[in-house]
């Protein structure tokens, strides 16, 4: 596609059920990015990949968060055991390759009920 | 720990006056420089970038300046345009200092514009 897909572009699921975001990369793009943004907040780094391999993972803030992308394209980040405090915008972003200008999605609004 | 920060959470300027927003950051590690604007309800979309080898950077009526002695970097519209309404987010990286982080970004919160016609 032209632009960087996430769908769903909103979810609402109940406390401690399990989620999944999916994220479509531009084209071409090696690097992959998930970021997480709150209401008044600037996005936050969550993980970044290069190619299929996860190269910082430093952003995930705990082990319910979990994220792929097997075949170095689509990636999907995964949430378990959801907390109300996991209500979030999650951006994904790509470039073509890491350290090159960025672009994002429109991102899915997550809330946890 | 804010590593970037944008400490004007909004700015309300006239149709086709100068917007100055402004950006700071702690990070010495920091070597590249992001401007990004958005729109309610889209990603972020980013507007210009600059090296910390240079000091300015023009794309049309989109200016960046960095100052690294100061560690504060601003972007100035000028003219500004009502369109031009959006949240601005300063973001930056340590793009050569090698090791994993490299394709990471750190955002400011963010400054609201506003500009009236």
């Amino acid at each position: 596609g032209a632009g960087v897909s996430q769908t769903p572009s909103n979810k609402v699921t109940e406390k401690g059920k399990y989620v999944e975001l999916r994220c479509d990369p531009i084209s071409g793009h090696t690097a992959l990015y998930w970021y997480r943004q709150s209401l008044g907040q600037g996005p936050e780094f969550l993980i970044y990949f290069q190619g299929t391999g996860a190269a910082d993972d430093s952003g995930l803030p705990n082990d319910r968060f979990f994220a792929v992308r097997p075949e170095g394209s689509v990636s999907t980040l995964k949430i378990q055991r959801t907390e109300r405090g996991d209500s979030a915008v999650y951006l994904c972003a790509s470039s073509f390759n890491a350290g090159t200008e960025a672009f994002f999605g429109q991102g899915t609004r997550l809330t946890v009920v | 720990d804010q590593q970037v920060k944008q400490n004007s959470p909004s700015l309300s300027v006239q149709e086709g006056r100068i917007s100055i927003l402004n950006c700071d950051y702690t990070n010495s590690m920091f070597d590249y420089f992001l401007w990004y604007k958005k729109y309610p309800a889209e990603g972020p979309t980013f507007l210009i970038s600059i090296s910390s080898i240079k000091d300015k950077n023009e794309d049309g009526r989109f200016t960046v300046f960095l100052n690294k002695s100061a560690k504060h970097l601003s972007l100035h519209i000028v003219p500004s345009q009502p369109g031009d309404s959006a949240v601005y987010f300063c973001a930056a990286s340590a793009r050569y200092a090698g090791g994993t982080s490299y394709g990471k970004l750190t955002f400011g919160q963010g400054t609201i514009l506003t500009v009236h016609p």
